[in-house]
């Protein structure tokens, strides 16, 4: 079965830490770019980073750079999100989504179910 | 680029034709897509580059457009489509969605 499984999330308190995972499964994940996407309580959809399927360029929202790392375990199918210095304002639920392309082309084709992340104190 | 969604809500009747317009603040020639999004679940990608329709979703729904100016719509409103429709840019890094409309039935 194609799918994205997204686990790690939790409470954690300002200033803490989180790695999130994704495993994918039933497709070629090396041949994709993969993204991470988070919504927070009652908005909308924003864009958080990304990362190319062979090569592993990444890319970051302003909002989160210097705070948070993706990265790819191409031999265990699985994304990553490590996310340190973590402010109330990152309280969200997290997706994990599928590129069509190999690139980071911004066309999210598979997305997983989502990871909720609370940060308080 | 900022994506600035109309209506922000809608209510319509089953049957009904649905149109929901999605405006970008710079030209983005087609890199336009479109989302749904059902209570409690994640996104399903409907529509890409602005008028392609995903495999697998219905036909009712279609997509149009190209620059700064596009519209989405459901041609006979459905009771499944309940839910909340995005528009998102993919011109340019970071992508953009715009804030949705959130559909329901009257």
């Amino acid at each position: 079965e194609v799918q994205l499984v997204e686990s790690g999330g939790g409470l954690v308190k300002p200033g803490g830490s989180l790695r999130l995972s994704c495993a994918a499964s039933g497709f070629t994940f090396t041949n994709y770019a993969m993204t991470w996407v988070r919504q927070g309580p009652g908005k909308g959809l924003e864009w958080v980073s990304g990362i190319s399927g062979s090569d592993s360029n990444t890319y970051y929202a302003d909002s989160v750079k210097g705070r948070v790392t993706i990265s790819r375990d191409n031999s265990n199918h699985t994304l990553f999100l490590q996310m340190n210095s973590l402010r109330v304002e990152d309280t969200a639920v997290y997706y994990c989504a599928k590129d069509k392309a190999l690139f980071l082309d911004g066309t999210f084709d598979l997305w997983g179910q989502g990871t909720a992340v609370t940060v308080s104190s | 680029i900022q994506m600035t969604q109309s209506p922000s809500s809608l209510s319509a009747s089953i049957g009904d034709r649905v149109t929901i317009a999605c405006q970008a603040s710079q030209d983005i020639t087609n890199y336009l897509n479109w989302y749904q999004q059902k209570p409690g679940k994640a996104p399903k990608l409907l529509i890409y580059d602005a008028s392609y329709l995903q495999a697998g979703v219905p036909s009712r729904f279609s997509g149009s457009g190209s620059g700064t100016h596009f519209t989405f719509t459901i041609s006979s409103l459905q009771p499944e489509d309940i839910g909340t429709y995005y528009c998102q840019q993919y011109e340019s890094l970071p992508v953009t969605f715009g804030g949705g409309t959130k559909v329901e039935i009257k």
